[in-house]
């Protein structure tokens, strides 16, 4: 089984509408992070928490909002989904530690209509 | 100007290639460089890690990093059609960088064989 998993895969939606996106890591890692991937800008960090009681945002935090359910769950909301958060968004986990390896999943395809 | 720039491609090789991917950068408190690769449909994995100025070699893939020059480079010797993915350069300042990773947009390689 992956270290760390995403629901849904893929996900289309319309305007407006609330979206959760769920990631469930088995690495048993303290860090956790939600990124988005558009062409041509690369990886930007949404938000990342370092144990349960701690969540920050990242470079692009805005309209969206994360709940570190325990140390293995990490969810994205999208409160109201408008077309340009149409993207891949992936979740990753690392440990710390001189590198801080980032592990990630295997993303999720969002559309809003 | 982002942080980070590196050049998206697409680059198409024939197979034995030898090939040269590269990121350029504007902070010069970056200390720690990585290659992620990434193939299609699935999340960047990480390839070579490399802290400060110099080479590092692993296999048929070597990191260089010119911190005088804000220039790093990723070379695969004997390039084959499995290393056809997605490259993201990335990069932090401090040890344990948690969320303070800074990619690149990403080059898409091609590998013909």
């Amino acid at each position: 089984d992956a270290d760390v998993t995403q629901t849904p895969r893929n996900r289309i939606t319309k305007t407006g509408k609330r979206i959760m996106l769920e990631c469930s890591q088995t690495k048993g890692h303290d860090r956790m992070y939600w990124y988005r991937q558009d062409p041509g800008l690369g990886l930007r960090l949404i938000y990342y928490s370092f144990d349960v009681k701690d969540i920050n945002k990242g470079e692009i935090s805005d309209g969206y909002s994360v709940s570190r359910q325990a140390q293995a769950k990490f969810s994205l909301s999208l409160e109201s989904a408008i077309p340009n958060q149409t993207a891949l968004y992936f979740c990753a986990t690392s440990a710390g530690g001189e590198t801080d390896t980032q592990y990630f999943g295997p993303g999720t395809r969002l559309t809003v209509l | 100007q982002k942080e980070v720039e590196q050049d998206p491609g697409p680059l198409s090789v024939p197979e034995g290639a030898i090939v040269s991917l590269n990121c350029t950068y504007s902070n010069s408190a970056f200390q720690y460089f990585m290659w992620y690769r990434q193939y299609s449909r699935k999340g960047p994995e990480l390839l070579m890690y490399t802290y400060s100025s110099g080479n590092k070699e692993d296999g048929r893939f070597t990191a260089q990093v010119d911190k005088s020059s804000k220039y790093i480079s990723l070379f695969i010797r004997d390039s084959q059609p499995s290393d056809s993915a997605t490259y993201l350069c990335a990069m932090s300042e401090i040890y344990n960088q948690g969320g303070k990773l800074i990619f690149g947009q990403g080059t898409e390689l091609s590998v013909k064989p």
